[in-house]
Order: C-alpha cells, then structure tokens, then sequence
C-alpha cells in the first residue's frame, strides 16, 4: 500500500519568491515514481514534475524542481520566482508496483501581489 | 496533439437515471485510469485498464458503478441508478507504461439532485 502526506493545507508566498512545498511518501515497492499536479480554480489536473526512485538527480521543469530525499521518504515541490498565475491547488502523488497514483490532500498555494 | 477528452463536462441528473461518462484517451497511451474527486475523500482511483483489460477495479464503490473500453481510444463509465452521493468530479486520465506520468482530461462534474 502506498501512502502520501502532506501537511500544509495552505501555503502563501510572495510574487517572485521562492516556495516550497511538503510532500512525505510511504511505499513498499522498491521501484515507485513521484508526481506534482497543480489543479488551477477551472478544475483540470496538470502534470508539473516526475521522478523515478532510481533517478540520482533531482528532477526540474522550468520553474519547477523536486528536492527529492529518498531516505527520509520525501520528494518536496519547489516553485521559483513564484507568479501570480501559480495560486492552486498542489498535488503530490506517487505510484507503484500497482501503477496507479495514490494522491495526497493537497496544498493550496496563494501568490500574494 | 489533442489530450485527454471527456464527456459530458457537465451532468445534472435526478436520482435513480443511469448516467454514462465518456473517455478518449491520448493516442498511443496503453493505460486508461478512471479518478473520483470529491471534498471529503479527495481523489480517488476507481479502476483502470492497461491495454484495454480492466486490471484493478477494486475502488469501485459498488455494483452501480460499471466501467468498460471496448477500444484502445474509448472508455465508458456508467453509474445505474445514481445517487446524490455519486456528485462529484469524475476525471479520466491515461499514460504510457509503468510509473509514467498520466495526463488528465478536463473532468466531468456530476450533480445528482
């Protein structure tokens, strides 16, 4: 089974600031991956980041980048110079063996001007 | 390249009607996942396919839930007889091969009055 925590229902940031996201997994499979969705007010689910539990580098996209600690079972979501248009819903998720993802609670991120 | 397509994207319907939601899958993807999100549970997996078989149905909440892909680029789930407890945001996604990243389709949000 597979499990996914994250502990901040609410994030604020400044605009252009940096922010970082919790994320802490709990698997038994030796080979698992690591996602973020962000889930914008319209409601769509928009894949941002992966990383395989093999991958020595951490993962970046863009802004985006995954601060992945593989003993302590996490794999944080940070965000730079942080926009306007990045106030949503965040998501950690991870899957498995069993392939489909286990979601966390989200992260609700506000982008103050 | 088109993503994900769903439909309805929105369904009002009164309790007891059969409701049917629609999926086409990103072409070329092996494996199709049917999600449920509501505010008390979040997202959840109901089932999901991998090269059209049905490989792990077990969040299916009960026999009123059905889900079929008769074709790699088209799945179906239908809800007969549906119950207000049933509203929620179904969402289809699909990938390419274990623990790759899925991409969403918009969601389809169900009301059950």
């Amino acid at each position: 089974a597979q499990k996914i925590t994250q502990t901040q229902p609410g994030m604020f940031v400044q605009e252009k600031e940096a922010v970082t996201l919790d994320c802490t997994y709990d698997t038994s499979d030796q080979s698992y991956g690591l996602f973020w969705y962000k889930q914008p007010s319209s409601g769509e689910m928009i894949f941002l980041i992966y990383q395989g539990s093999y991958d020595e580098q951490n993962a970046t996209e863009g802004r985006y980048s995954l601060n992945f600690q593989k003993a302590r079972k996490s794999a944080n979501l940070v965000i730079s110079a942080s926009q306007l248009g990045d106030s949503a819903m965040y998501f950690c998720a991870t899957s498995g063996s069993a392939r489909q993802l286990t979601f966390g609670s989200g992260t609700q991120l506000t982008v103050l001007p | 390249d088109a993503g994900v397509i769903q439909s309805p994207r929105h369904e009002v319907t009164e309790m007891g009607q059969e409701v049917t939601l629609r999926c086409k899958p990103i072409s070329g993807h092996n494996s199709l996942f049917w999600y449920r999100q509501t505010m008390m549970r979040g997202l959840e997996l109901l089932i999901y396919f991998n090269n059209n078989v049905p490989i792990d149905d077990s969040g299916m909440p009960e026999d009123r839930f059905s889900a079929k892909m008769p074709n790699a680029s088209f799945s179906t789930l239908k809800i007969q007889p549906s119950e207000p407890r049933d509203s929620a945001v179904y969402f289809c996604a699909s990938s390419y091969g274990t623990l790759n990243e899925q991409f969403f389709g918009p969601g389809t949000r169900l009301t059950v009055l």
